[in-house]
């Protein structure tokens, strides 16, 4: 298993630009869930996925857009890049939300700064 | 609401010695979970340990151990006998039930270990 995979590693963009960032996950996880680490204040989560065809905001939905056509891949879009959004982002998965043994792994993370 | 409050921010030792991070948490919910996770230097976020609310038996793994305290809402992690590989931020999170398997996190304790 590749466990879960984001992409690119690294990205800049310019003020109003769009972009996605890509993650998958092979685990046949139902949970996905994205987060942004931002020095001082830890991960906060953005939105997340219960399943395909379900998603819902977190903490800081603003300004990103999620979709989950399948269970393997949970794309972030941000429609209009702020340099508020420069951040690393991370992407997560667990098997069941529901379970007492659940725990979330992360992806490798993405860089991105918006200039 | 829940909170996760690590409030060293940086810790430094020398090699060898015994080292100790602080994880307080708050919620309201009676069942919940624990974790710490690691973040190395090369950025990603590794699943250390889960800890359910019903189970307050402490847990030794090698030079990790961890010391749970439902009195004192206290979830705190000991390495021994540090080591340069153990230099890292490390973060505790909580999950609650409900409200989509949110992990909350704490905003990180930077641990530097030095020969």
């Amino acid at each position: 298993n590749a466990g879960v995979t984001q992409t690119p590693k690294f990205q800049v963009l310019k003020t109003g630009q769009s972009m996605t960032l890509q993650c998958a996950q092979d685990m046949n996880h139902e949970y996905m869930s994205w987060y942004r680490q931002d020095p001082g204040m830890g991960l906060r989560l953005i939105h997340y996925s219960v399943g395909a065809g379900i998603t819902d905001q977190g903490e800081v939905p603003n300004g990103y857009n999620v979709s989950r056509s399948t269970t393997e891949d949970f794309p972030l879009r941000l429609l209009s890049a702020a340099p508020s959004q420069t951040s690393v982002y991370f992407c997560a998965s667990s098997y069941s939300p529901d379970s007492s043994t659940d725990t979330q792994y992360f992806g490798p993370g993405t860089r991105l700064t918006v200039l | 609401a829940q909170k996760v409050t690590q409030a060293q921010t940086e810790i430094s030792v020398v090699e060898k010695e015994d080292v100790t991070l602080d994880c307080v948490y708050e919620t309201r919910d009676t069942t919940y979970y624990l974790f710490w996770y690691k973040q190395p230097p090369s950025g990603e976020l590794v699943f250390l340990i889960r800890r359910n609310s019903f189970d307050e038996q402490n847990e030794i793994s090698g030079r990790y151990s961890w010391n749970f305290q439902k009195s004192t809402s206290s979830f705190n992690f000991t390495i021994t006998a540090s080591q340069v590989v153990d230099s890292a931020v490390y973060f505790c999170a909580l999950r609650g039930t409900g409200g989509g398997n949110k992990l909350t996190f704490g905003t990180g304790t930077q641990l530097k270990v030095e020969l």
